[in-house]
């Protein structure tokens, strides 16, 4: 079975300062895709950044990269500069395709705080 | 565009009562998604609906849950003889297609049975 480890339940950061969120995950599939998804206090699940297993290079999007290693099955997210509109609930999710269905299967989440 | 809509967007209920949440897609996307999230946990998938397609109902916790989409357009997500333990935010994901590489989630239902 699939699953998502978020080993840091909260983390906190210095303005302008960078951190690093840690994710491993389980599976048996060669191609896959994992996302990082932010949830601020209003609920709404915003996407950050994804990345395609059969790619090597990391994905990037401006202040946000990855740390993608296949080997290890781990997913690292890595917030560069960091604001203190970042400061939210993040998770990172794994999207299992079986036969005609498709989901998401998430972590359980890093509360990140943002330190004026 | 508009985004993905849902319906209340909190709702209050007593422990026995049938409950009754609304998922409005972005128009045009086939593939719709429930999700529940209890407190300070992540997400679990409820149910997938693709297009004509039987649905995936695998994450379903009980038979007390069922849901519904009319063709490519709303859903409702319908909980009966409600337990304390289905508290919780009941959250609605749509995307253009099987496959497509991203859902796009709506603020979702927080829902609290007394």
């Amino acid at each position: 079975a699939q699953t998502v480890t978020q080993s840091q339940p909260e983390m906190s950061v210095q303005e302008a300062e960078t951190v690093t969120l840690s994710c491993t995950y389980d599976t048996s599939e060669s191609d896959y895709y994992l996302f990082w998804y932010k949830q601020p206090p209003s609920r709404q699940m915003i996407l950050v950044i994804r990345q395609e297993a059969y790619k090597q290079q990391n994905a990037t999007e401006n202040r946000f990269s990855v740390n993608f290693q296949k080997a290890a099955k781990s997913f690292s997210l890595k917030i560069s500069d960091s604001q203190l509109g970042d400061a939210a609930m993040y998770f990172c999710a794994y999207r299992r395709t079986q036969g005609g269905s498709e989901k998401l299967v998430f972590g359980k989440g890093t509360k990140l705080t943002v330190n004026p | 565009g508009a985004g993905v809509s849902q319906s209340p967007s909190n709702k209050v209920t007593e422990k026995g009562k049938d409950v009754e949440l609304r998922c409005d897609p972005i128009s045009g996307h086939t593939a719709l998604y429930w999700y529940r999230q209890r407190l300070g946990q992540g997400l679990e998938f409820l149910i997938y609906f693709q297009g004509n397609s039987a649905p995936d109902k695998s994450g379903l916790p009980s038979d007390r849950f069922s849901a519904e989409r009319t063709g490519e357009s709303v859903s409702t997500l319908t909980i009966q003889r409600t337990q304390q333990e289905d508290s919780a935010v009941y959250l609605c994901a749509s995307s253009p297609s099987h496959g497509y590489n991203e859902q796009f989630f709506g603020p979702g239902t927080r829902l609290t049975v007394l």
